[in-house]
């Protein structure tokens, strides 16, 4: 069945530095991959997601890289900053369904 | 604010009983989801619903059901309640295979 795997679990990362989750995802009918962030205690909300056409797309200090071939995207944090403590999830969605993948999430520490 | 409402915030009951959670999607939103988050765990996906019809089916119980209703809003119930029950229950919605906006959430409690 479909399946999304998200590693690592927790990241804990200087500030300043970049962090990178990574994710694979089992369905090759998979089109749509968004990324979500979860701050303590809200609701999960979007931050950035590409399309199987595209194999990069940056906002800001926010970059996600689709690899189709091997079934794996990535995303990228760099110039991290306290706010940037969340849990992170990734997500896939295949053609013609609503329905949207998770992975397990990310806990990231932006660590002082 | 993403513009899904969902209620109650809080609700605190015990095991055996049933209890209905509310969710109001976007304005214009067809699709409605049901996540379930327990502690330090990801977003369990229920069910969807999209225009009053069920589209898709995730771990959900038995002892669990929704709908969605002509307005659109939807209710997922919850029977039999069990401890393991305890979560975070989050609505979204969406109009299409896109960005889901999620609801604030109802933390439900069973003792």
């Amino acid at each position: 069945g479909e399946n999304v795997e998200q590693h690592p679990s927790t990241l804990s990362v200087q500030e300043g530095d970049s962090a990178v989750i990574k994710c694979t995802y089992s369905d090759s009918a998979s089109n749509y991959f968004p990324w979500y962030k979860q701050e303590l205690g809200k609701r999960p909300q979007l931050i950035i997601d590409i399309r199987s056409n595209v194999g990069e797309k940056k906002d800001q200090r926010i970059a996600v890289t689709l690899n189709k071939t091997a079934k794996h995207f990535s995303l990228h944090i760099t110039e991290t900053q306290p706010e940037d403590s969340a849990v992170y999830f990734c997500a896939a969605s295949s053609i013609g369904q609503d329905k949207i993948i998770f992975g397990k999430g990310t806990r990231l520490h932006i660590l002082p | 604010d993403s513009g899904v409402t969902q209620t109650p915030k809080h609700l605190i009951t015990a095991t055996g009983q049933r209890v209905t959670l509310r969710c109001s999607p976007r304005s214009g939103d067809l699709s409605v989801y049901w996540y379930q988050q327990s502690l330090d765990q990801g977003l369990q996906f229920l069910i969807q619903y999209y225009n009053g019809e069920e589209r898709a089916k995730g771990n959900i119980l038995e002892r669990f059901s929704a709908q969605q209703f002509p307005d659109l809003h939807s209710e997922l119930n919850l029977s039999s309640l069990e401890l393991g029950d305890s979560a975070l229950y989050f609505c979204a919605s969406s109009a299409g295979p896109r960005e889901q906006f999620f609801g604030p959430g109802t933390r439900l409690t069973v003792l």
